[in-house]
């Protein structure tokens, strides 16, 4: 059972332009959305966050957007840059995971390629 | 600051060969550990996690096990190697309480079972 899900396994787009990453969860009790990222051999590295009582949060050029009702959650990066290109994980935790374990729950990942 | 070290970075071993991989955890204290596993072409699955010295959950049956014997240690372990255990593992560190939700993870270790 996937709770948190990455539909696209790849997306290329060129320098300069928006990048938009997706992700859906089917866990309405998510109090914490995340985005890392991740360069090959090496491991994750956070990127950005979001409240479940926010819908937006935005740092520098990435962005965070939460669409509760529709369960979705989308990474926007403008202008792309070939140093973004890389895997991105969506992350979520769970009301009740809070407090002691925090745990995470992670989706497949979406490899971004930033073509020069 | 804090910082994880996970080693080693690359590991070749037999099948039916015996498995540790060790992380510690340095500048903090009481931290929830997390061992990770990203097979190829897949996710992040969750293999083990520890609210404290000795206290291990397992998430997915398998063939490995994880111990805490300090409080910023945590070791991964396996008896008997399978093919199937190949793949990128990864430690994290997060804090205790509401706010912990973000992690630290290791530079990882990429395990390749021959």
């Amino acid at each position: 059972d996937q709770q948190v899900k990455q539909n696209s396994p790849s997306l290329s787009v060129q320098e300069g332009r928006i990048s938009i990453l997706n992700c859906d969860y089917t866990n309405s009790m998510f109090d914490y959305f995340l985005w890392y990222k991740k360069y090959p051999a090496e491991g994750p590295t956070f990127l950005i966050s979001i409240s479940s009582i926010k819908d937006k949060n935005e740092d520098g050029r990435f962005t965070v957007f939460l669409n509760k009702s529709a369960k979705h959650l989308s990474l926007h990066i403008v202008p792309s840059q070939p140093g973004d290109s890389a895997v991105y994980f969506c992350a979520a935790r769970g009301m009740n995971y809070g407090g002691a374990t925090n745990k995470l729950i992670f989706g497949t990942g979406t490899l971004l390629a930033v073509q020069p | 600051s804090q910082t994880i070290h996970q080693w080693p970075a690359t590991l070749v071993q037999p099948v039916g060969s015996p498995l540790s991989l060790e992380c510690t955890v340095e500048g903090t204290s009481n931290p929830n550990l997390y061992w990770y596993r990203q097979a190829a072409g897949r996710g992040l699955q969750l293999l083990f996690y520890s609210v404290g010295i000795g206290q291990i959950s397992s998430e997915v049956p398998q063939n490995l096990s994880a111990s805490r014997p300090q409080d910023r240690q945590f070791i991964l372990s396996s008896k008997k190697l399978l093919l199937s255990d190949s793949g990128f593992y990864l430690c994290a560190w997060s804090a205790r309480g509401a706010l912990g939700y973000g992690y630290t993870f290791g530079s990882g270790t990429r395990l390749t079972v021959v």
